[in-house]
């Protein structure tokens, strides 16, 4: 088990430039996450995928982004003509299949990636 | 009204003292409570996941979850340098089929040697 990574660590463009993120989610887990930090708040959600399937998208998310889970596996994050309110640490994370409630199984995040616009 | 409120801190105590954190709710629909441990740079990781009322203890951490106060608190026994960080507490609705996570902003602890 050699957790969720996410690569780059950090990404340094000027505004207006497209970016896109990877993430490897924990081996044999289903689930994959996407979530946006802000410096002195919480992680909120962005995005989750149930295998290929992207099933819930948040409001934060705009037509500037897009998210994809090909074959179930990694998933990238992009993001089109940047702008400055995009600064922020992406944070990718993953759960295995749930057992009864689909609620009930705990997310494991990478260490994100560090989003800076000039 | 945010659906989870923490004190950000920041949070400052000696070496070995007993800390305690802690986070309200609005909604009683949350019935799993987390806790994850933020270092500088670095992601959220977890430390303690419940669902009950009541404690649950792991080495030097016990969660508490008070559901008819919709108050859950984190305790750090014999607090130790390396337990500076950010602690967020956060919460997830059952039978959700998103199962997303709800983060309150966390608070920044600092042990003093």
């Amino acid at each position: 088990d050699t957790g969720v990574s996410q690569d780059p660590r950090h990404k340094i463009t000027k505004r207006g430039q497209n970016v896109t993120f990877r993430c490897d989610p924990i081996s044999e887990h289903n689930r994959l996450y996407w979530y946006r930090q802000t410096l002195g708040q919480g992680p909120e959600f962005l995005t989750y995928f149930q295998n290929e399937a992207q099933l819930e998208k948040s409001r934060l998310l705009s037509d500037r982004f897009s998210a994809e889970r090909p074959k179930g596996s990694f998933s990238t994050l992009e993001i089109q003509r940047t702008e400055q309110g995009d600064s922020a640490m992406y944070l990718c994370a993953s759960s295995p299949s749930p057992t009864g409630d689909p609620s009930n199984q705990p997310q494991h995040f990478g260490d994100g990636t560090r989003l800076s616009i000039l | 009204q945010k659906e989870v409120e923490q004190d950000p801190g920041p949070l400052s105590v000696p070496e070995g003292a007993i800390v305690s954190l802690n986070c309200t709710y609005s909604n009683s629909a949350f019935q799993y409570f987390m806790w994850y441990r933020q270092y500088s740079r670095k992601g959220p990781e977890l430390l303690m996941y419940t669902y009950s009322s009541g404690n649950k203890e792991d080495g030097r951490f016990t969660a508490q979850v008070d559901k008819s106060s919709k108050y859950i608190s984190l305790f750090i026994r014999d607090s130790q340098p390396s337990d500076s960080a950010t602690y967020l507490c956060a919460l997830k609705r059952r039978y959700s089929s998103a199962s997303k996570i709800i983060f309150g902003s966390g608070t920044r602890l600092s042990i003093r040697p």
